[in-house]
C-alpha cells in the first residue's frame, strides 16, 4: 500500500507570507495528488487536483506542484481565512483513497 | 446546486449496528461514484469505502472490511453505509463524498457537512 507524508505537521505564519506544505508518496504516483482544505467544524474542500491544477472556484493564492513522489503546496500570501488543516490525497488504480495526516496552518 | 446531507449518526454501544444515509440533490446521482471518508475526534481524515456508480462494485479499508456495508439506491438519490459489529475506533464523523474526474484525476470534489459516531458504553 502506498502511505503518505506530510511536512510540517503544523505550522503558524503571519498574513502575507508564503506558506509552503511538502506531501510524499512512498513510491512513485505520477502526478496522481490532490489536495483538500479543511477549516475547523466543516468539511474537506477540494483545492487542487492532479498535483498542480486548481478546482475551479479557488483563489490563485493557492498552488500546487511536484510529481513521481514529492509534491509541494503553496498558499502565496497567508489570509486570515486560510486558517485550516491542508491534507494530501492520492487515489490508487485499485480505487482507493489515501489522506495523508495533514497539516494545521495558523495565524501567527 | 449540488448538497450531500447524512444522518443516522449517533450513540451506540460496542458490538451494535448503525445504519448512516447520504441524501443527495442537485446532481445524476445514478452516474457517479461515492465515497464515506471519517474522522476521529482531533484526527485526521480516513477513507472507509467506495462504490461505482451503479453500485456493481465496491472497496472497502481494511479497518472495516466485513462489518460495514455499502449500497446505493440510485431510485432515492442515496447512499448509505451498514456498520455492523461497532468499535470504540469507529467513532468519527462520518462524511460522504462525490466521486468525480476532473482533469483526468479522480478526486473527492463535494463533500456532505458528516454526521457523528459515537461507539461507547
Amino acid at each position: 500500500d502506498i502511505q503518505m507524508t506530510q511536512s510540517p505537521s503544523s505550522l503558524s505564519a503571519s498574513v502575507g507570507d508564503r506558506v509552503t506544505i511538502t506531501c510524499q508518496a512512498s513510491q512513485d504516483i505520477s502526478n496522481s495528488l490532490n489536495w483538500y482544505q479543511q477549516k475547523p467544524g466543516k468539511a474537506p474542500k477540494l483545492l487542487i487536483y492532479g498535483a498542480s491544477n486548481l478546482q475551479t472556484g479557488v483563489p490563485s493564492r493557492f498552488s500546487g506542484g511536484g510529481s513521481g513522489t514529492d509534491f509541494t503546496f503553496t498558499i502565496s500570501s497567508l489570509q486570515p481565512e486560510d486558517i485550516a488543516t491542508y491534507y494530501c490525497q492520492h487515489y490508487d488504480n485499485l480505487l482507493r483513497v489515501t489522506f495523508g495526516p495533514g497539516t494545521k496552518v495558523d495565524i501567527k | 446546486q449540488v448538497q450531500l446531507v447524512e444522518s443516522g449518526g449517533g450513540v451506540v454501544q460496542p458490538g451494535r449496528s448503525l445504519r448512516l444515509s447520504c441524501a443527495t440533490s442537485g446532481f445524476t446521482f445514478s452516474s457517479y461514484a461515492m465515497h464515506w471518508v471519517r474522522q476521529a475526534p482531533g484526527k485526521g481524515l480516513e477513507w472507509v469505502a467506495f462504490i461505482w456508480y451503479d453500485g456493481s462494485n465496491k472497496y472497502y479499508a481494511d479497518s472495516v472490511k466485513g462489518r460495514f456495508t455499502l449500497s446505493k439506491d440510485n431510485s432515492k438519490n442515496a447512499l448509505y453505509l451498514q456498520m455492523n459489529s461497532l468499535r470504540a475506533e469507529d467513532t468519527a464523523v462520518y462524511y460522504c463524498a462525490r466521486d468525480r474526474r476532473v482533469g483526468g484525476y479522480e478526486t473527492l470534489d463535494m463533500w456532505g457537512q458528516g454526521t457523528m459516531v459515537t461507539v461507547s458504553s
